[in-house]
């Protein structure tokens, strides 16, 4: 059992090139969101799904798209990035019928 | 909008004593989570606490939860230096489910 599958670790980008994270969980899961986490400031959300064809945005969306076509996988989509997206990003997935939310390990993201 | 403040933001910490972690939450909240991450790694789940009163423990941890004071703490019974880490508390909104809100973390150094 993988739980919630980050892809890549780690990853450098020039400003405006565009990218996609990848997420995947195989827990059946019904909601997946991505968090940014920044030093000092927690995690914040960025965008988050209840279902497969239902995203919604969290705190921190502008900059960034979601989809979610399958129930497993949930990508996270920089349209042209900017280095105030310098980052590490986690995606976690859960249930209604779980206590526990699922973080993936991470991926940091760096714009220069 | 739901805040969710943690304090104190860095504790340092001598082996052998006993400390509190406070998480104050600024609305009613369904469920309340407590991680810990160490450095350059994914967020690792301690206590998840459910209703009005909860309390669990884990080792030299203890979690509680008062949703009429909105206030959760964590308590760390006679620290010792494997206990260095960030800590983070998490709030899911009764009307937003699968939204966390986190507090800012604190960060634990423990030293001899």
């Amino acid at each position: 059992n993988a739980g919630v599958t980050q892809t890549p670790k780690f990853q450098v980008l020039k400003t405006g090139q565009s990218m996609t994270l990848q997420c995947a969980q195989d827990m059946n899961h019904e909601y997946m969101s991505w968090y940014r986490q920044d030093p000092g400031m927690g995690l914040r959300l960025i965008h988050y799904s209840v279902g497969a064809g239902i995203t919604d945005q969290g705190e921190v969306p502008n900059g960034y798209n979601v989809s979610r076509s399958t129930t497993e996988d949930f990508p996270l989509r920089l349209l042209s990035a900017a280095p105030s997206q310098t980052s590490v990003y986690f995606c976690a997935s859960g249930s209604r019928d779980t206590t526990e939310a699922f973080f993936g390990q991470g991926t940091r993201l760096t714009v220069v | 909008e739901l805040k969710v403040e943690q304090n104190p933001l860095f504790l340092s910490m001598q082996e052998g004593k006993n400390y509190t972690i406070y998480c104050n939450y600024s609305t009613t909240s369904d469920r309340l989570y407590w991680y810990r991450q160490d450095p350059g790694k994914s967020l690792e789940s301690l206590f998840v606490l459910l209703s009005n009163g909860a309390v669990k423990q884990e080792g030299r941890l203890m979690a509680s939860l008062d949703t009429k004071a909105r206030l959760s703490t964590l308590h760390i019974t006679a620290a010792v230096h494997d206990l260095s880490a960030t800590y983070f508390c998490a709030v899911d909104p009764t009307d937003s489910w699968g939204k966390l809100q986190f507090g800012a973390g604190t960060q634990v150094v423990v030293t001899p």
